[in-house]
Formats: C-alpha cells, sequence, structure tokens
C-alpha cells in the first residue's frame, strides 16, 4: 500500500492543454517534493513545498501544498513535449524519512 | 557543485551472482539513501546511512546490505541474485544541516539479472 496516493497514474494530452497532478495521503508531512524523472534517469527535484497553504511557481508549474500539509497538486500550463516524464510526489516526516508515491507519467503528445 | 555519482550505469549479471553498486554523494552531504525502482513496484526505500551508521531500513531480505565510508561515498551489495532484483537502483544524498529535508538523485545503475 502506497503512504502517498498519486493520480491519475497514466494522463495523455495534447500540446497546449492544462493539465493538474494530485497527490495524496492520510498523512500530515513536514515537507512535501516532487520530482521528474525521464526514462532510464534519476528523478530531478523540481521543487520543495513546507508551509501548509503555500503554492510555489517555476515558469509553467504550479505546486500547492494542502493547509493541513497532507497533499499537494501539480499543475501545468500550456504543456510542452519537454514535460513528458513520471512526475513523483514525496513526503518527508518530522524524522526526515521519505516516502515516494507511485507517479503520474505525463505523455505531451505535439 | 559536482551531482550524486553512480558506478556503474549498467550492469548484467546472471541469478546466483552478487553485485556491488557504488554511490558518491555530493560534496558536504553526509546521508545517503538507497533505493530500488521497478515498473511494478515503483520506488522502494532500501536504506539510508548516516555517518557510517545505517540509521533506516526498507522492507528487503537480508540479501541487500549496505555500507558508508568515512568520506560519506556509500556501496550497496546483492548477493544471491535473483531475476526480480533486475531494477534501477537509485541513491539519494541529502544534508541532515539544512532546515529542509531534500534528496538529490543519481543518474541510477541499471542492473539486469539474467
Amino acid at each position: 500500500t502506497q503512504l502517498l496516493e498519486q493520480s491519475p497514474q497514466f494522463l495523455s494530452i495534447q500540446e497546449g492543454e492544462n493539465l493538474t497532478v494530485y497527490c495524496n495521503s492520510s498523512s500530515v508531512f513536514s515537507s512535501l517534493q516532487w520530482y521528474r524523472q525521464e526514462p532510464g534517469e534519476g528523478p530531478v527535484l523540481l521543487v520543495t513545498v513546507v508551509t501548509g497553504g503555500e503554492v510555489k511557481k517555476l515558469k509553467r508549474l504550479t505546486f500547492q501544498f494542502g493547509d493541513a500539509r497532507k497533499d499537494s497538486s501539480l499543475h501545468i500550463t500550456a504543456a510542452q513535449p519537454g514535460d513528458t516524464g513520471l512526475y513523483l510526489c514525496a513526503g518527508a516526516n518530522n524524522n526526515n524519512d521519505m516516502r515516494f508515491g507511485a507517479g503520474t507519467r505525463l505523455t505531451v503528445k505535439p | 557543485k559536482a551531482g550524486v555519482t553512480q558506478t556503474p550505469r549498467y550492469l548484467i549479471k546472471t541469478r546466483g551472482q552478487q553485485v556491488t553498486l557504488s554511490c558518491s554523494p555530493i560534496s558536504g552531504h553526509r546521508s545517503v539513501s538507497w533505493y530500488q525502482q521497478t515498473p511494478g513496484q515503483g520506488l522502494q526505500f532500501l536504506f539510508e546511512y548516516f555517518s557510517e551508521t545505517q540509521r533506516n531500513k526498507g522492507n528487503f531480505p537480508g540479501r541487500f546490505s549496505g555500507r558508508q565510508f568515512s568520506n560519506s561515498r556509500s556501496e550497496m551489495n546483492v548477493s544471491t541474485l535473483e531475476l526480480g532484483d533486475s531494477a534501477l537502483y537509485l541513491c539519494a544524498s541529502s544534508s541532515k544541516r539544512d532546515p529542509i529535508f531534500e534528496q538529490f538523485f543519481g543518474p541510477g545503475t541499471r542492473l539486469t539479472v539474467l
């Protein structure tokens, strides 16, 4: 059983569309991270959110941490083929033990 | 600053053999964690080392072991390889001194067991 549930598991969209992926848990996290991973490579850290209700923007990507620090969302505006990859969320507790969701595999078609 | 490096990048072994994978963390990082990633199970935590001591361990059999050296470099060993051990093995380093806990991953070692 995944401590962190990510949805959807798979997402295939056309270039230019918007999308949101979700990361949910029943546990409270001291911080939550989002990564993007391309085939055969390690995950690359995109952002870390710490405060409940926090919103961070990274160009066309918007990350939000839930008020209760149990969930998070990633919104991509005007998706591009270069956004294709596996998006992973990971939550850390107060002991800095980190657990990962199963990921959302995003495909953006030109 | 150089990132996390892992060697080798690719490895092919046969059942019953053993394998050692190496990870060099970001300079100054003293914590190294190891993960196994497979299409069916996703990222599964193996263990974490900090200052040469195993701090945490995931739910893997004793065939999986690791160690950390005084320069923070880490190795993991898998003995008596099984077909199901085929996976991408990732290590991640972090600085326990930073107020926000962040992990940075290496490119991984792709292990194929035949």
